[in-house]
C-alpha cells in the first residue's frame, strides 16, 4: 500500500524547535520530490517546501514565510522525509501534510498530517 | 508568486445538478514546450488530507468518478462536477505546479441545496 506517515507535531512555545517526519512505503521513495504542505484548521492550503531527488542534487525551494527558519531533508536509505523548523512563530500553527508524486506531477499522495501548535 | 484566485467561494446545488468552479492564475502556467498546463484540483472533506482528482487542467486522477472533469488553459480554468453526489460534499482546491511557490486557491465549499 502506498502511504505517507507524518510524525513529531506537538505544542512548542514561540521561538522553540521541532522536527517532524514523514515514513514513505508503498513506492520508490528515492525517485521522487517530497514536499511539505500545511494548513491552518479550518483555513486553505500552503505550500511550505520540496526537496527534489540525490540526482538532482536534493535541491530544495521554500515559501518565503519559512525561508530561513525551516528545513527540508531526506535519507532515502530510511525512506524518510523530515522538516527541521526552528525559531517556530505563532503563525506556523497548522497541520502539516508531507506529499509527493509519483510521476512527478501532481500530489497525489499526500500523508494523514500532523499538527504543530505554537503558544505560549 | 503566482496568485490563484476561486470563484464562488461557496456554491450549493441539488443533488444530481451540475456544480462549476473557476479558477485563476495571475500568470499563465501553460508550459509551452510540452503544451501541459500545471493545474491541478484537489477535494478535501473535513478531517482528511486533499485528494488528488484532475492533474494537468483536464487529466482525471485515477479511480476517480467520470462527473468530475477539467477544463481550460493558460491562465482560466474550470472544475465541473456533472451530477452532484452526496459524497460530493468538500472544499475544492486548484493548485498551479508551474513554479515554486506552489500556490493553492482559497477554495470552494460546495454544499447540497
Amino acid at each position: 500500500e502506498v502511504q505517507l506517515v507524518e510524525s513529531g507535531g506537538g505544542l512548542v512555545k514561540p521561538g522553540g524547535s521541532l522536527r517532524l517526519s514523514c515514513v514513505a512505503s508503498g513506492f520508490t521513495f528515492a525517485n521522487v520530490w517530497m514536499t511539505w504542505i500545511r494548513q491552518v484548521p479550518g483555513k486553505g492550503l500552503e505550500w511550505v517546501c520540496r526537496i527534489k531527488r540525490r540526482i538532482e542534487s536534493e535541491t530544495t525551494d521554500y515559501a518565503a514565510p519559512v525561508k530561513g527558519r525551516f528545513t527540508i531533508s531526506r535519507d532515502d536509505s530510511k525512506n524518510t522525509l523530515y522538516l527541521q523548523m526552528n525559531s517556530l512563530k505563532i503563525e506556523d500553527t497548522a497541520v502539516y501534510y508531507c506529499a509527493t508524486s509519483v510521476s512527478l506531477d501532481a500530489f497525489d499522495i499526500w500523508g494523514q498530517g500532523t499538527m504543530v501548535a505554537v503558544s505560549s | 508568486d503566482i496568485v490563484m484566485t476561486q470563484s464562488p467561494d461557496s456554491l450549493a446545488v441539488s443533488l444530481g445538478e451540475r456544480a462549476t468552479i473557476n479558477c485563476r492564475s495571475s500568470q499563465s502556467v501553460l508550459y509551452n514546450s510540452n503544451n501541459k498546463n500545471y493545474l491541478a484540483w484537489y477535494q478535501q472533506k473535513p478531517g482528511q488530507p486533499p485528494k488528488l482528482l484532475i492533474y494537468g487542467a483536464s487529466t482525471r486522477e485515477s479511480g476517480v468518478p467520470d462527473r468530475f472533469s477539467g477544463s481550460g488553459s493558460g491562465t482560466d480554468f474550470t472544475l465541473t462536477i456533472s451530477s452532484l453526489q452526496a459524497e460530493d460534499v468538500a472544499v475544492y482546491y486548484c493548485q498551479q505546479y508551474y513554479s515554486t511557490p506552489f500556490t493553492f486557491g482559497p477554495g470552494t465549499k460546495v454544499d447540497i441545496k
